[in-house]
């Protein structure tokens, strides 16, 4: 059982670049989440969908788009990758009931130089 | 969102309880309680979780205070591989699990 699912793991990018962070579970969970973890830092919430074709904003949207491609995948997109961007990022998946527990991916290290 | 305070450092010596606390002083009737826990290099996994009366697990123990304002997670024996950042988290039905910095356990051989 896989899990939450996120590639790749480490990425460098100079600034200005674009990419795509991808996410998958296996889990039939509804939310799906991105974080970021600056160093030393808890997690801040970029974006979230609670649901297949909905996606909202977290605490630290500005300079990322989401897309919820299907009930599995949820990708993070970087446009214009800028150096206060570098940080490592966690996919998580939620079934959607306040009594289970997320469930994290093992993050995707991104630097921009 | 529902917020919590935890201290943000702990130490223990190796094969001793552990009492990590957390306030949460504006906790609703019907938030749950999270606990989290992220080693080095890796991403969050859950602990353990309750509501009102306290719970064990293969894992740890949750101490909920009567009036819930407060809750304390505990590792009956400290390892070395319990090392790591411990996160209490509040949830409802609603979407967003806020993470504070937590709490960083060193545990001392």
């Amino acid at each position: 059982n896989a899990g939450v699912t996120q590639t790749p793991k480490f990425q460098v990018l100079k600034t200005g670049q674009s990419m795509t962070l991808q996410c998958a579970q296996d889990m039939n969970h509804n939310s799906m989440y991105w974080y970021r973890q600056d160093p030393g830092m808890g997690l801040r919430l970029i974006y979230y969908s609670a649901s297949e074709g909905t996606t909202d904003k977290g605490e630290v949207p500005n300079g990322y788009n989401v897309s919820r491609l299907n009930k599995r995948e949820f990708s993070l997109r970087l446009e214009s990758a800028a150096p206060s961007q570098t940080s490592v990022y966690f996919c998580a998946s939620w079934l959607g009931q306040s009594n289970q527990p997320q469930h994290f991916g093992d993050g995707t290290r991104l630097s921009i130089l | 969102d529902a917020k919590t305070t935890q201290p943000n450092s702990m130490e223990s010596n190796e094969e001793e309880p552990v009492h990590l606390p957390c306030n949460h002083s504006t906790i609703s009737g019907t938030d749950y309680i999270h606990w989290y826990r992220q080693l080095p290099s890796q991403g969050p996994e859950y602990v353990i979780h309750g509501l009102t009366s306290n719970v064990n697990n293969r894992m740890a123990s949750l101490a909920i205070a009567e009036d819930r304002k407060s809750s304390t997670l505990i590792l009956h024996r400290a390892t070395l591989r319990d090392a790591a950042v411990y996160y209490c988290i509040l949830n409802y039905y609603g979407q967003n699990f806020v993470f504070g910095p937590g709490t960083r356990l060193s545990v001392l051989p």
